[in-house]
């Protein structure tokens, strides 16, 4: 089965920072993943599709890049709004979909 | 608006069943997959299961921990998606939403309704 390996579980920025999270899959996904931000009590919301594609009405301090096993979601300078934790998902025609574990980024 | 919204999630004892109901608005549900994403208490998501559209044929797959217990279905004349759930088990405690979404990833979440299982 494919494992999701995300890096660090938690981080801790100030806001203004960059700030860069790693995704990494047992397995080549080509581009089949996704990035979702979830705060407290709520409902996860989508950020980035195929690695790299921005979801509408995203702002455009989030990026993500990466192909085959590795990817990274950047926020490029981390707003209060941001602080939340933050999961990557894959999707595999064999294994369907699988989410990393989660990091959590807080104020430092 | 696009909505989805859950219901029908409560106590249940271990063994028992219950049946989750998501109401989508908004969208063209018919021509939509939807997926069941599962979150049991302080810990990640967990994908639970996905049917296609009918157009596709309708076809649902399960993660392994819910295979042969829970089963997905839709009705496209109500715009609702539903997930039956047998032989409920503690692990199976979680908040679960109804998502939006095929090989991109989940782009609608639903609110969630929480499933407890308890003696």
């Amino acid at each position: 089965d494919i494992q999701m390996t995300q890096s660090p579980s938690t981080l801790s920025a100030s806001v203004g920072d960059r700030v860069t999270i790693t995704c990494r899959a047992s397995q080549s996904i080509s581009s089949w993943l996704a990035w979702y931000q979830q705060k407290p009590g709520k409902a996860p919301k989508f950020l980035i599709y195929k690695a790299s594609s921005l979801q509408s009405g995203v702002p455009s301090r989030f990026s993500g890049s990466g192909s085959g096993t590795e990817f990274t979601l950047t926020i490029s300078s981390l707003q209060p709004d941001d602080f939340a934790t933050y999961y990557c998902q894959q999707y595999n025609s064999g294994v369907m979909y699988i989410f990393g574990q989660g990091t959590k980024v807080e104020l430092k | 608006e696009v909505q989805l919204v859950e219901s029908g999630g409560g106590l249940v004892k271990p063994g028992g069943s219950l049946r989750l109901s998501c109401a989508a608005s908004g969208f063209t549900f018919t021509n939509t997959w939807m997926s069941w994403v599962r979150q049991a208490p302080g810990k990640g998501l967990e994908w639970v299961g996905r049917i296609k559209s009918k157009i596709d044929g309708e076809t649902t797959e399960y993660a392994a921990p819910v295979k042969g217990r829970f089963t997905i279905s839709r009705d496209d004349s109500k715009n609702t998606l539903y997930l039956q759930m047998n032989s409920l088990e503690t692990e199976d405690t979680a908040m679960y939403y109804c998502v939006t979404g095929a090989y991109e990833g989940f782009d609608i979440w639903g609110q969630g309704t929480k499933v407890t299982i308890s003696s």
